[in-house]
């Protein structure tokens, strides 16, 4: 099976800007999690998705959103990019089961100058 | 306290073990998770261990857990160059996120 993958790899934005995310999940997993890795704060919750719709949501402003498709592929957008959103984006792919094994992606690298 | 602890930096020598310390924070957490993270890549999943299991063993690796003192350990034996890498200890507590530490970072001597 493929692993979890995530475009694009690197992104330089500007503050201001937003900026999207993919994130196309292991096949046959309908859970996407994402998560945003930081020197600071480690790695941090953003949200998950199953089946379309947000299950459980970390601590982040309303300017970080995110979406499910019917295929369990999953985007995640930041508006009105700040400095401080610059990190490691990842995302995790699992079955949805409660506790099941979370599978990352190689992550997507974002700098906001 | 509220979040996985692990200490931040760990040097060991090239065929030596390697004992990578956490204390988590939930004693209902039901699965409790190592990632290995290598620079420029995302978190590779190495092992997990049951809250009900004290012990679990996979090749070079060997999970102890301490369900009492909420303490969680990872030993790598015969430590390798390749094992270089960042460590993550990961607790999935009742509301279902999963809650990582901040990283042991494993630096191999030769």
């Amino acid at each position: 099976k493929a692993g979890v993958t995530q475009t694009p790899r690197y992104l330089i934005k500007t503050r201001g800007q937003q900026v999207t995310l993919s994130c196309s999940p292991i096949s046959g997993h309908r859970s996407v999690s994402w998560y945003q890795q930081t020197p600071g704060q480690g790695l941090q919750f953003l949200f998950e998705y199953f089946s379309e719709t947000q299950r459980n949501k970390g601590n982040f402003p309303g300017r970080f959103s995110g979406r499910q498709f019917s295929n369990s592929r999953s985007e995640m957008n930041v508006s009105t990019l700040e400095l401080g959103d610059s990190a490691l984006y990842l995302c995790a792919s699992s079955g949805g089961d409660r506790g099941e094994t979370q599978y990352f992606g190689p992550g997507t690298r974002l700098l906001v100058l | 306290g509220e979040d996985v602890e692990q200490s931040l930096f760990l040097s060991v020598r090239e065929g030596d073990s390697s004992v990578i310390n956490c204390t988590y924070t939930d004693s209902s957490s039901t699965y409790l998770y190592w990632y290995k993270q290598e620079p420029g890549a995302g978190l590779q999943l190495l092992t997990y261990i049951f809250s009900n299991m004290d012990m679990k063993q996979d090749q070079r690796l060997t999970v102890l857990l301490n369900k009492k003192d909420k303490h969680l350990s990872l030993r790598i034996a015969d430590t390798q160059t390749g094992d270089s890498a960042i460590y993550f200890c990961a607790e999935t507590p009742r509301d279902d996120k999963i809650i990582f530490g901040k990283g042991t970072r494993l630096h191999i001597l030769p």
